[in-house]
């Protein structure tokens, strides 16, 4: 069972450019979260979506988009990307809120912006 | 607000000995507290959590925490580390948020193991 699957795995980007990352799973949970992880900073979470069609900000949701159309799919998008987000990203999706249910962490992208 | 302070950015222990990790919490409402753990270029899986019940908590690879509501803490430890525990650990609490709970996680620990 792939569980949640992150692409791309690495990217780097220039200034000013977008791009969209990838998360889908297949466990039919209806949580999903996207958190950046920065070196001895912990993990900040950006946006999350409890079901298709809502979502929320999180913690540090500035320069970010989502979007849940389906439940498989949580996409994050980069508009005008700065240096500021460069930093590893994790997609991670539960059956219910994070208090009962375990989350379930995808391996990762890590971005790059030069 | 919700918020945790893990002591020791970096641990280092011999195999075989105790290992001990530290994590605090801070919390206005009862807190329900986990352990995660990762491991080199992984995602975070969870080692165990406390919600409600008994305070002494197990978890998988022969982890344990206890939640100590007086001292506010949930200290991760394993009686006899192993070369396979190096990696690294994050403590998190919970805090509600509008229409789910959401984790506020520590800033890690990274565990060392010599052999």
């Amino acid at each position: 069972n792939a569980g949640v699957t992150q692409t791309p795995k690495f990217r780097i980007l220039k200034i000013g450019q977008s791009m969209t990352l990838q998360c889908t799973q297949d466990m039919n949970h209806n949580y999903m979260y996207w958190y950046r992880q920065d070196p001895g900073m912990g993990l900040k979470l950006i946006y999350y979506s409890v079901g298709a069609g809502i979502t929320d900000k999180g913690e540090v949701p500035n320069g970010y988009n989502v979007s849940r159309s389906t439940t498989e799919d949580f996409p994050l998008r980069l508009e005008l990307a700065a240096p500021s987000q460069t930093s590893v990203y994790f997609c991670a999706s539960s059956y219910g809120g994070q208090i009962n249910t375990e989350a379930f962490f995808g391996q990762g992208t890590r971005l790059t912006v030069v | 607000a919700q918020s945790v302070t893990q002591l020791g950015s970096h641990v280092s222990v011999s195999e075989g000995a105790l290992v001990l990790l530290r994590c605090n919490y801070s919390s206005s409402v009862p807190p329900y507290l986990f352990w995660y753990v990762q491991y080199p270029n992984q995602g975070l899986q969870l080692l165990l959590k406390y919600t409600t019940g008994a305070t002494l908590v197990k978890g998988i690879n022969g982890f344990e925490a206890e939640f100590k509501k007086s001292e506010t803490s949930f200290h991760l430890t394993k009686p006899s580390a192993h070369m396979s525990d190096a990696a690294e650990y994050f403590c998190a609490v919970s805090a509600a948020g509008a229409g789910s709970y959401q984790l506020t996680f520590g800033k890690g620990t990274k565990l060392s193991v010599i052999p």
